[in-house]
C-alpha cells in the first residue's frame, strides 16, 4: 500500500499558482519525498524531491512539513502543460527502485 | 541523448500465450526496473536489475521474469498471459550510485492488450 495519501483531483487556473498536498504520517528519519508527474500518454517523470527543507528547482517548489508528515508541491504559474497526474513517494532505505504509486492527484489547469 | 526507450510501443496477445518487452536504458545508467500500470491506476513496481541480476522483486508472480544484457538493456518476460496483464509496462532507469536522490528516468511504456 501506498504511503501517502493525495486528493484524488484538484483544478487550476491558467498562470495561477498550485499547492499540491500530500500525507505522509508514517515517514521514518530516512525517507526522501520524491514527486513525479505523469503527462497523457507518457511514462512519470520526475519532478523534485527533499528530506527536511523545502527546495526549489526550474519546475517546482516543495514545502516540507517541520514534523514531515506532509509536504506540499507548489507549481508558481500552471500552464496548461501541468496537466498531469502528480505522484508524492518516499523513498526508503535501501534506496532502490520499488516506489510505491498511489493514485496520485489528477491536475486539471484551465485556461 | 536519447532517453529510455521500450519495444513494442503496443502490442495485441492472446490468452496463454509469453510476450517479451524491451527496454534500453538512458545513456551512462546502470539500473533498470519495471512497473506495471493497469488503467486508472497508479505504476506498481515489479523488479528491478543490476548487474544484471534481479535486485528487489514487487509482488508479482513468477510468470513475470526478466533480464538485464551487459550493455545494462533489458527484457521483462511475461508467460502464460491472463486477462489481468493488460497494462502499461514502463521501463525506468537510473544511477544505483546516486542512492536516494536519483531521479528515476521512465519511457513511454508499452500497452500490452490480452485477449
Amino acid at each position: 500500500d501506498a504511503k501517502t495519501t493525495q486528493p484524488n483531483s484538484m483544478e487550476s487556473n491558467e498562470e495561477e499558482p498550485v499547492h499540491l498536498p500530500c500525507n505522509h504520517s508514517t515517514i521514518s528519519g530516512t525517507d526522501y519525498i520524491h514527486w513525479y508527474r505523469q503527462l497523457p500518454s507518457q511514462g512519470p517523470e520526475y519532478v523534485i524531491h527533499g528530506l527536511t527543507s523545502n527546495v526549489n528547482n526550474r519546475m517546482a517548489s516543495l514545502a516540507i512539513a517541520e514534523d514531515r508528515k506532509s509536504s506540499t508541491l507548489i507549481l508558481h504559474r500552471a500552464t496548461l502543460r501541468d496537466a498531469a497526474v502528480y505522484y508524492c513517494i518516499l523513498r526508503d532505505f535501501p534506496y532502490g527502485q520499488n516506489f510505491v504509486f498511489g493514485p496520485g492527484t489528477r491536475l486539471s489547469v484551465l485556461p | 541523448d536519447a532517453g529510455v526507450t521500450q519495444s513494442p510501443t503496443h502490442l495485441i496477445k492472446t490468452r496463454g500465450q509469453q510476450v517479451t518487452l524491451r527496454c534500453s536504458p538512458k545513456s551512462g545508467h546502470d539500473t533498470v526496473s519495471w512497473y506495471q500500470q493497469a488503467l486508472g491506476q497508479g505504476p506498481q513496481f515489479i523488479f528491478q536489475y543490476y548487474e544484471e541480476e534481479e535486485r528487489q522483486r514487487g509482488n508479482f508472480p513468477d510468470r513475470f521474469s526478466g533480464h538485464q544484457f551487459p550493455n545494462y538493456s533489458s527484457e521483462l518476460n511475461v508467460n502464460a498471459l491472463l486477462l489481468g496483464d493488460s497494462a502499461l509496462y514502463l521501463c525506468a532507469s537510473g544511477l544505483r550510485d546516486r542512492g536516494p536522490t536519483g531521479e528515476l528516468f521512465f519511457g513511454e511504456g508499452s500497452r500490452l492488450t490480452v485477449l
